[in-house]
C-alpha cells in the first residue's frame, strides 16, 4: 500500500511571496493528484499529473516520478489562496482506483 | 449535470438511528468514490465501485456502513445504527470519460450524530 508525507504541515506567508509544498510517496504510481479545501468548503481537484510540469495560472505543480515526489507552487501568492492543500495517489499504485491523501498543508496567506 | 451533487449537505442525526446519503456522479462516469473526512483528520477512503464490477469494500469501517449503486450512476451510503463517531464530512467523487483518471469531488455531507 502507498504511504504519503506532505510538508509543510502549516504554513504562513505573506501576500505576494513564492509558496511550496512538497509531496512523496512510497509506492509507484502514474497519476498524483493536487487537491484543495477552502474553510467550511468543499474538494477541488486542483491538478492531476503523471510526469513533468503543469500550469494553472498561478499554480505550478511538478511531479518527479523516479523519485517519488511532487511538488505544489504558488506564484504571487494571495489571501484568497488561503486553504488546504492535499496530495493524494492512488492506494496500491497505477493510475486508478481509491486514493490515499496526505495530511494536508494548511497555508495562510496575509495581506 | 455540470458536476458531483449530494444531498443532504448536511445530517444531524440522533445516535442509534440509521441515515442514508445520496450521490449523484457526474453523467458517464463509470467510478464512483465515497471517502469520509472527520473532523481534525485527512480524507480516507471507504468504497469504490467500478463500472459493473464488484465494489471495493476495504475502507468500511464496519458492518454498519454499506453502499450500493443503482444503474451504474446514483450511489446512496447507508450507515446503520449511527455512533457519535460517526459524525464527519462524507464526500463522492467520480471519474471517466476523457479525463479518465481525474477525480471530481462533490460538496459532501456533513453528518451530525447527537
Amino acid at each position: 500500500k502507498n504511504e504519503v508525507e506532505q510538508s509543510p504541515q502549516n504554513l504562513t506567508a505573506q501576500e505576494g511571496e513564492f509558496i511550496t509544498i512538497n509531496c512523496s510517496y512510497s509506492v509507484g504510481i502514474s497519476a498524483l493528484h493536487w487537491l484543495q479545501q477552502h474553510p467550511g468548503g468543499g474538494i477541488v481537484s486542483l491538478f492531476m499529473l503523471s510526469s513533468g510540469k503543469k500550469k494553472h495560472g498561478r499554480l505550478i505543480a511538478t511531479i518527479n516520478i523516479q523519485e517519488k515526489h511532487s511538488s505544489l507552487h504558488i506564484t504571487a501568492s494571495h489571501p484568497r489562496d488561503s486553504a488546504v492543500y492535499i496530495c493524494a495517489v492512488p492506494l496500491y499504485g497505477g493510475s486508478q482506483g481509491n486514493l490515499i491523501f496526505g495530511k494536508g498543508t494548511k497555508l495562510s496567506v496575509k495581506p | 449535470g455540470a458536476g458531483v451533487s449530494q444531498s443532504p449537505s448536511n445530517k444531524v442525526t440522533e445516535k442509534g438511528k440509521d441515515v442514508e446519503l445520496r450521490c449523484d456522479p457526474i453523467s458517464g462516469h463509470t467510478a464512483l468514490y465515497w471517502y469520509r473526512q472527520s473532523l481534525g483528520q485527512g480524507l480516507e477512503f471507504l468504497i469504490y465501485f467500478q463500472g459493473n464490477s464488484a465494489p471495493d469494500k476495504s475502507g468500511l469501517p464496519s458492518d454498519r456502513f454499506s453502499a450500493e449503486r443503482t444503474g451504474g450512476s446514483v450511489s446512496t451510503l447507508t450507515i446503520q445504527r449511527t455512533q457519535q463517531e460517526d459524525s464527519a464530512v462524507y464526500l463522492c467523487a467520480s471519474s471517466g470519460g476523457q479525463a479518465y483518471n481525474e477525480q471530481f469531488f462533490g460538496p459532501g455531507t456533513r453528518l451530525t450524530v447527537l
